[in-house]
């Protein structure tokens, strides 16, 4: 079946820095793909749709300028959290396929900001 | 505001009895309805899905079931086994072209006891 692929699966960076979450779509492609953040006991908040070749949309709340999208190929989209503070830490999921495909999700990324 | 609600955080079950979760909506607009199975620190797997204009899908040991009267759905896991141990996730979407976001319920964790 259609694997989403995402990297990686933990990493844990200092205050300031950026850090880079790709994901992947395996086995097919997929012009929109979405970035999913989640809280410990909460649900899975959409941060952003990314689209092959345009800009991203977000969601209300999330600041574009501190969640880079860019979504350069019909496989791969990548979320760069830039000058990561503590508050960042979170485990942040990418999916591809809508709802009308059933969406696939990437393994997530446990980011721990030190 | 939360359009998607799962008020049941945790649910225990013996094994080989019947597991239900329930999740409620709000939004009227939704149309699409989807369960997704989560273990900790992976990404979610779709399990089942259904649309509007039915009352009930099956798939296996899974039924899903709709109300719309009530805004309201369950899945259905029987018999329970200890791999359905996770945490679930209900979604729901607007199946209109170009719009493929889900929206996630806040999830039940369902613990299978041997």
């Amino acid at each position: 079946g259609a694997v989403v692929s995402q990297h990686p699966s933990r990493v844990i960076c200092k205050s300031g820095t950026s850090v880079k979450i790709e994901c992947r779509s395996l086995d097919f492609q997929a012009t929109t793909m979405f970035w999913y953040r989640q809280f410990p006991k909460q649900s899975l908040m959409l941060m952003a749709t990314s689209n092959e070749g345009s800009k991203a949309t977000y969601e209300q709340g999330v600041e574009k300028d501190k969640f880079l999208i860019n979504h350069a190929s019909l496989t791969l989209s990548t979320l760069t959290v830039t000058s990561a503070h503590p508050e960042d830490s979170s485990f942040y999921i990418c999916s591809a396929g809508g709802a009308w495909a059933e969406a696939f999700f990437g393994q997530g990324t446990r980011l721990t900001v030190v | 505001d939360q359009q998607v609600k799962q008020n049941s955080p945790s649910l225990s079950v013996q094994e080989g009895r019947i597991s239900i979760l329930n999740c409620d909506y709000t939004n009227s607009m939704f149309d699409y309805f989807l369960w997704y199975k989560k273990y900790p620190a992976e990404g979610p797997t779709f399990l089942i899905s259904i649309s509007s204009i039915k009352d009930k899908n099956e798939d296996g040991r899974f039924t899903v079931f709709l109300n719309k009267s009530a805004k309201h759905l369950s899945l259905h896991i029987v018999p329970s086994q200890p791999g359905d141990s996770a945490v679930y996730f209900c979604a729901a979407s607007e199946r209109v072209v170009g719009n493929e976001k889900l929206t996630f319920g806040t999830g039940t964790r369902l613990t299978i006891i041997p």
